[in-house]
């Protein structure tokens, strides 16, 4: 069975300051791995994604994640935060591809 | 991007009705969606898997008599929630999957159950 871990459901950093979401999954073949981010009221947007290769990946508004098999994590970050990126974010993992199992989620809130 | 539609955004029905939200892909075609329900607050919670011209796939704990799914062609998925009830009144949120398998999310629908 697959399985998503968000540690921390409320995060709280200041404006400029490092932005780190942990991310521990479960799975019994490596895994597909997302990240999403979802602001008030509406569906989610692909933040960045892990398939095969590069275990650092890089994705959008400055944002980037690192799978790392020994640790079954893959955790977010980004250097500097913006109050812009106050949200929702979920991380999410896939088997196949197809099916998509998502973490409990971590909010997000950006002190000025 | 590729654009999935939700429709209605929000709706407000009375205990015992029924009703249908629709899913559809504006710009790609896609055989299978996905249905998920979030609660506030909460993650989302894969609902059903719907393959085009198939039966949908629940996923355990889903009722699938409650919940509807027809996907009648590559562009549009429905969910037909039977005989609301106020417990399931939620957020809930279609995806449609392209070729290559990059997943893209409806911006949800809103069932208030009175």
């Amino acid at each position: 069975a697959q399985s998503v871990t968000q540690l921390g459901s409320h995060v709280s950093v200041s404006e400029g300051a490092l932005v780190l979401l942990r991310c521990n999954y479960s799975s019994s073949v490596p895994p597909y791995l997302f990240w999403y981010v979802q602001y008030p009221n509406q569906g989610l947007q692909l933040l960045l994604k892990y398939t095969t290769g590069a275990t650092l990946v890089k994705g959008i508004n400055g944002f980037e994640a690192e799978f790392k098999k020994s640790e079954t994590s893959f955790h977010l970050t980004k250097p500097s935060a913006h109050m812009s990126d106050a949200a929702e974010y979920f991380c999410a993992v896939s088997p196949t591809g197809n099916q998509f199992y998502f973490g409990t989620g971590t909010s997000l809130t950006v002190i000025p | 991007g590729a654009v999935v539609s939700q429709h209605p955004s929000w709706v407000i029905c009375k205990s015992g009705t029924s009703v249908k939200i629709e899913c559809r892909s504006l710009d790609f075609q896609a055989t299978t969606m996905f249905w998920y329900r979030q609660f506030p607050k909460q993650s989302l919670m894969l609902m059903a898997t719907s393959n085009e011209g198939s039966k949908a796939t629940y996923e355990q704990g889903v009722e699938k008599d409650k919940f509807l799914i027809n996907h009648a062609s590559l562009t549009l998925s429905t969910l037909t929630v039977t005989s609301a009830h106020p417990e399931d009144s939620s957020f809930y949120i279609c995806s449609a999957l392209r070729q290559g398998n990059e997943q893209f999310f409806g911006p949800g629908t809103r069932l208030t159950v009175l």
